[in-house]
């Protein structure tokens, strides 16, 4: 079982928009529109951003959003601000019988 | 508000046995839910170890499945890892945190806790 995997960092100024990757499997990001998308701030806990793929809970800014195509799932941010820099985790769900996450290894996102 | 708090030794020697406990305040444990437990080592990203949902399903990451176990105390609305044989790898912040099943998503975390293994 290995990571999902994304690029160690991003960056982008204020205003302009930054796409973060992940990239798994068909056994995970692929099979399932369970991934998801996780913001933390430098020694706070992670706080969830996007659940299936593209949805936002209540409160996340619609500055953010998230995609899939095939075994590649994207992070964007619109509109930067100094507050989104920050690291930023994927994670997927993977197997019907024996349910498991997976998390890829985090991007840190700075903003110029 | 639903709450989470983990605690347990800041410290831990090489292969003793780690255990943490996660109480949950604000909302009432029940054996329909699901809890997790995630750790962080230092620097690095998170590592997802396992889910529980009532006592007796347990599922944890087949890297850490045979030093791993989960328990759950609906009396006390707490929840429990423990890791056996700990090494150095094993020095991580320690996250517990709680499942929706049907999001696959941790809607909600506690702050974490350091846990560093050393002699």
């Amino acid at each position: 079982q290995s990571a999902l995997t994304q690029p160690p960092s991003a960056s982008g100024s204020p205003g302009q928009s930054v796409t973060i990757s992940c990239t798994g499997t068909s056994s995970d990001v692929g099979g399932y529109n369970y991934v998801s998308w996780y913001q933390q701030h430098p020694g706070k806990a992670p706080k969830f951003l996007i659940y299936e793929v593209t949805k936002r809970p209540s409160g996340v800014p619609d500055r953010f959003s998230g995609s899939k195509s095939g075994n590649t799932a994207s992070l964007t941010v619109s509109g930067l601000q100094a507050e989104d820099e920050a690291d930023y985790y994927c994670s997927s769900y993977a197997g019907n019988d024996n349910p498991h996450l997976i998390f890829g290894g985090g991007t840190k996102l700075t903003v110029l | 508000q639903v709450q989470l708090q983990e605690s347990g030794p800041g410290l831990v020697k090489p292969s003793d046995a780690l255990t943490l406990t996660c109480s949950v305040s604000g909302f009432s444990i029940s054996i329909d839910d699901w809890w997790g437990w995630i750790r962080q080592p230092p620097g690095k990203g998170l590592e997802w170890i396992g889910f529980i949902h009532d006592s007796t399903n347990t599922f944890y990451s087949p890297s850490l499945s045979s030093r791993v176990t989960m328990s759950l105390d609906t009396s006390k609305n707490q929840f429990f890892l423990k890791v056996n044989s700990v090494t150095a790898v094993d020095t991580a912040v320690y996250y517990c945190a709680r499942y929706d099943r049907v999001t696959a998503i941790f809607d909600i975390w506690g702050p974490g806790t350091m846990v560093t293994v050393s002699s």
